[in-house]
């Protein structure tokens, strides 16, 4: 059974930069015709796909926030990670990690994890 | 890249069906047979109901069926039942990235 985790800060300050980490078991990120991507959730609102990464280690963003994002892959640790810089209160979320699978379809999630960006 | 249009809420009584539409463009919805749709209750991850367009994952009840025409799909719940009371997110791919709709939430009167 596939299984992801998010981790990290639960809290940043504004105009730094949030990190997380998802953390895959039970498949490899290094092999397979999946992407690995990320998600997030304000309170209240609905779901905003962030980007997306390759086995290949190539990337698509979202539009809205290419120019602060970076997604990268560690697959001696078989982990994934996001990196969003310049954050303000608009990017406080829960933010979820997930697998795409082969309906081009996000198959499987991370429980999610609640960024708060405040100083 | 704007998301895709859902209503804000349905509703219905236990045992009837309800049908959530989510329309988009010729550049998702109406360009790949790739429409998902997902349940989310209170404080828990989206589920995947819905794949390519109709196609349940192992486990889904087949109370859920899904379709498209044009640019708008479509998810019907048939025989409804309390624990169907949740947001339904639809998304589509859009060509190298994704695009959800607003989510609708569903009550069961």
């Amino acid at each position: 059974q596939v299984q992801l985790r998010e981790s990290g800060p639960g809290l940043v300050k504004p105009s730094q930069t949030l990190s997380l980490t998802c953390t895959v078991s039970g498949a490899s990120i290094s092999s397979g015709s999946y992407y690995w991507s990320w998600i997030r959730q304000p309170a209240g609102k609905g779901l905003e796909y962030i980007g997306r990464i390759y086995t290949s280690g190539t990337t698509n963003y979202n539009p809205s926030l290419k120019s602060r994002v970076t997604i990268s892959l560690d697959t001696s640790k078989n982990q994934f990670s996001l990196k969003l810089n310049s954050v303000t209160a608009a990017d406080t979320a829960v933010y979820y990690c997930a697998r795409v699978g082969g309906g081009l379809d996000f198959d499987y999630w991370g429980q999610g994890m609640l960024v708060t960006v405040s100083s | 890249q704007s998301a895709l249009t859902q209503p804000a809420s349905v509703s219905g009584s236990p045992g009837q069906s309800i049908t959530i539409s989510c329309t988009g463009t010729s550049s998702d919805v109406g360009g790949y047979n790739f429409v998902s749709w997902f349940q989310q209750h209170p404080g828990k991850a989206p589920k995947l109901m819905i794949s390519e367009g109709s196609k349940r994952p192992s486990g889904v009840s087949n109370r859920f069926s899904g379709s498209k025409s044009g640019n708008t799909a479509s998810l019907t719940v048939s025989g409804l039942q309390a624990e169907d009371e949740a947001d339904y997110y639809c998304c589509s791919y859009a060509g190298a990235s994704w695009v959800f709709g607003g989510g609708t939430k569903l009550t069961v009167l």
